[in-house]
């Protein structure tokens, strides 16, 4: 079974900076998918990025990235010039093989400070 | 075009009451996914279609609960004789072709208390 840790409950960055989330998995599986997922306090699930393990090239999409180490099993979320709309729930998400279902991490909750 | 959505978006029980959630998927969609989340915690997966079969149900976590997608379109998941326990907010997701890095598309979940 697959696992996934975020060791960061809460974290707080001012406006305009930078901030890394932490996530970390655990699986014996060579074909697997990773992403990012922000929920909002509204509560829907959106898909921030997506990794594909076989890729070695780094995740972006505009303000965010993601810091792939494959032999580490680490998978972090950058966010740069932070928004306040950025404030919300950040859940690293895993994904073994194609199409099949996402096992989550605890979340981090994150709140961007004017 | 219209996302997930799931009704009723509240729904309290009295414990022992069966209870009946709707999601309706993204048009065309193939796959579709429930998801339990409990206050503070990430959602954890329960069942999942491809179609009207039911492909994997190994998340259910007893035989009070029951998911069918009849047509390949709306899904309801349901919970009989419901416990304290099942207090969660209920997410769905739904996936276009179940195949790659296919995004998982979330309803707005069903908030579930049972008194």
């Amino acid at each position: 079974a697959q696992t996934v840790t975020q060791s960061q409950p809460e974290m707080s960055v001012q406006e305009a900076e930078t901030v890394t989330l932490s996530c970390t998995y655990d699986t014996s599986e060579n074909n697997y998918y990773l992403f990012w997922y922000k929920q909002p306090p509204s509560r829907q699930m959106i898909l921030v990025i997506r990794q594909e393990a076989y890729k070695q090239q780094n995740a972006t999409e505009n303000r965010f990235s993601v810091n792939f180490q494959k032999a580490a099993k680490s998978f972090s979320l950058k966010i740069s010039d932070s928004q306040l709309g950025d404030t919300a729930m950040y859940f690293c998400a895993f994904m073994k093989g194609a199409g099949n279902m996402l096992t989550f991490g605890g979340g981090t909750r994150l709140m961007v400070k004017p | 075009g219209a996302g997930v959505s799931q009704s009723p978006r509240y729904k309290v029980a009295k414990r022992g009451q069966d209870v009946a959630l709707r999601c309706d998927p993204i048009s065309g969609h193939v796959s579709l996914f429930w998801y339990q989340q409990a206050l503070g915690q990430g959602p954890e997966f329960l069942t999942y279609f491809q179609n009207e079969a039911q492909l994997d149900k190994s998340g259910l976590p007893s035989d009070r609960f029951f998911a069918e997608r009849p047509e390949g379109s709306v899904s309801t998941l349901k919970i009989q004789r419901t416990q304290q326990e099942d207090s969660a907010v209920y997410l769905c997701a739904s996936s276009r072709s179940g195949q790659g890095a296919d995004e998982q598309y979330f309803g707005p979940g069903t908030r579930l208390t049972v008194t």
